[in-house]
């Protein structure tokens, strides 16, 4: 089976940087993704990894050990618009099908 | 460029009815996905079509769901007859081909079952 664990709900402060967890036991592994949905609205991709390392994209990055089955996103100089929740989802072997954790729902406070 | 759209953004159902629900994949894209997520759950994986064929419904909860996507454009998924668990967001995404492709999701179908 696959298990994709992640923080329920992260508080943090406008301007800190927060990063959020992300673990998975799955066979065939074959890249992370890192989704944010805005409550209503259509998840839109953040970042996409596959081999170790850490990819930076402007104020977010992500971080991706294939021998730990751990990633992380960055969030730095936090906006109150990043409010939202932060997916993981991870593809298996040749397919694209995405296996989604349950979602880290960040709250941004002034 | 249009983006994934779907009709209709909600639904409000009784049980035992028919519903269908429509995708509209961004164009060009062979790959489309069909997800839900329940009330408190994760968004999980329903079926997987490449152009117009089924490359994987592993995830289609019973034969209740009927998926179709003919010509290899648009896709409906219709539920019938519709139980109150079938209740939750329904999301469609699409890509181009190759692993690790960016799916684009929709903004999804919230159905209720009531």
């Amino acid at each position: 089976g696959q298990n994709i664990d992640q923080p329920t709900e992260m508080t943090a402060t406008e301007g800190a940087i927060v990063q959020i967890n992300c673990t998975y036991q799955t066979s065939g592994f074959n890249g992370l993704f890192w989704y944010q949905q805005h409550a209503g609205e259509a998840p839109t991709f953040l970042s996409y990894n596959v081999l170790d390392g850490l990819e930076e994209k402007g104020r977010f990055s992500s971080f991706l050990s294939r021998s730990k089955g751990y990633s992380y996103l960055l969030l730095k100089e936090l906006q109150m618009k990043d409010s939202a929740s932060y997916l993981c989802a991870v593809i298996r072997n040749a397919g694209n099908m995405l296996t989604f954790g349950g979602g880290t729902r960040l709250m941004v406070k002034p | 460029e249009a983006g994934v759209t779907q009709f209709p953004s909600h639904s409000v159902i009784e049980k035992g009815q028919t519903v269908t629900l429509r995708c509209d994949p961004i164009s060009g894209h062979d790959n489309l996905y069909w997800y839900r997520r329940v009330m408190g759950k994760e968004i999980k994986f329903l079926l997987h079509f490449v152009k117009e064929s089924k490359q994987d419904e592993s995830g289609m909860p019973n034969n209740r769901f009927l998926a179709e996507r003919t010509g290899g454009t648009y896709s409906t998924l219709k539920v019938q007859p519709a139980e109150l668990e079938d209740s939750g967001v329904y999301f469609c995404a699409s890509s181009q081909e190759g692993t690790g492709s960016e799916a684009f999701f929709g903004q999804g179908t919230r159905l209720t079952v009531v």
